[in-house]
């Protein structure tokens, strides 16, 4: 069973472009989280879909965006990128988010803005 | 938010017991404890979870108090790939809430 895959693993991007970031959960989950992992704030929580709705969002400004598609794959994306927006980007996956299932992270990809 | 409370840091020697408590003295009712672990920046993985009975699964034992206010994640024969970030997290709203983790080094 393959696991949660997010592309693309490493990304370079220069101050003030955008950033798309893709998702492709374990099969049969329909929930998709997304977390930005920094050494100076640790794992903070971005967003949450569930069969194509956002259920839940962090405290990010509003240049982080997602979505969901159909086959429950995610994109986050990021515009207007500011340096500190360099993080470890965590997708993670679960059947159905409620209060006892766990979730699976994928391998994250490592965002540099320079 | 329920949060947590671990020590920052945990030594270990090699094939014994690793023994990991964690704080979550304003749990709800109905929060699961979770804990994960984090090799490296690579993708956290999940160990185990629990409500207020205790868990066993392959990887580790968790031992919730009853008041729930505390729990302790076991590793019962650690080796050198146990040494990772291991985070006690609660769910809430459907997001974890991760603290700061405990540093577990396992010593040869």
């Amino acid at each position: 069973k393959a696991g949660v895959t997010q592309t693309p693993r490493y990304l370079i991007k220069t101050r003030g472009q955008q950033v798309t970031l893709s998702c492709s959960p374990i099969s049969g989950h329909r929930s998709v989280s997304w977390y930005q992992q920094t050494p100076g704030q640790g794992l903070q929580f971005l967003f949450e879909y569930f069969s194509e709705t956002q259920r839940n969002k962090g405290n990010f400004p509003g240049r982080f965006s997602g979505r969901q598609f159909s086959n429950s794959r995610s994109e986050m994306n990021v515009s207007t990128l500011e340096l500190g927006d360099s993080a470890l980007y965590l997708c993670a996956s679960s059947l159905s988010w409620g209060v006892n299932t766990e979730a699976f992270f994928g391998q994250g990809t490592r965002l540099t803005v320079v | 938010d329920a949060k947590t409370t671990q020590p920052p840091s945990m030594d270990c020697a090699e094939g014994r017991a690793a023994n990991l408590p964690c704080n979550h003295s304003t749990i709800s009712g109905n929060e699961y404890v979770y804990w994960y672990r984090q090799i490296h920046s690579q993708g956290p993985q999940y160990i185990i979870h629990g409500l207020k009975n205790n868990e066993t699964n392959e990887m580790a034992s968790l031992i919730i108090t009853e008041d729930r206010k505390s729990s302790t994640l076991i590793l019962p024969h650690a080796t050198l790939r146990d040494t990772a970030v291991y985070y006690c997290i609660v769910i809430n709203n459907y997001q974890l809430i991760w603290g700061a983790g405990t540093k577990l080094i396992i010593k040869p």
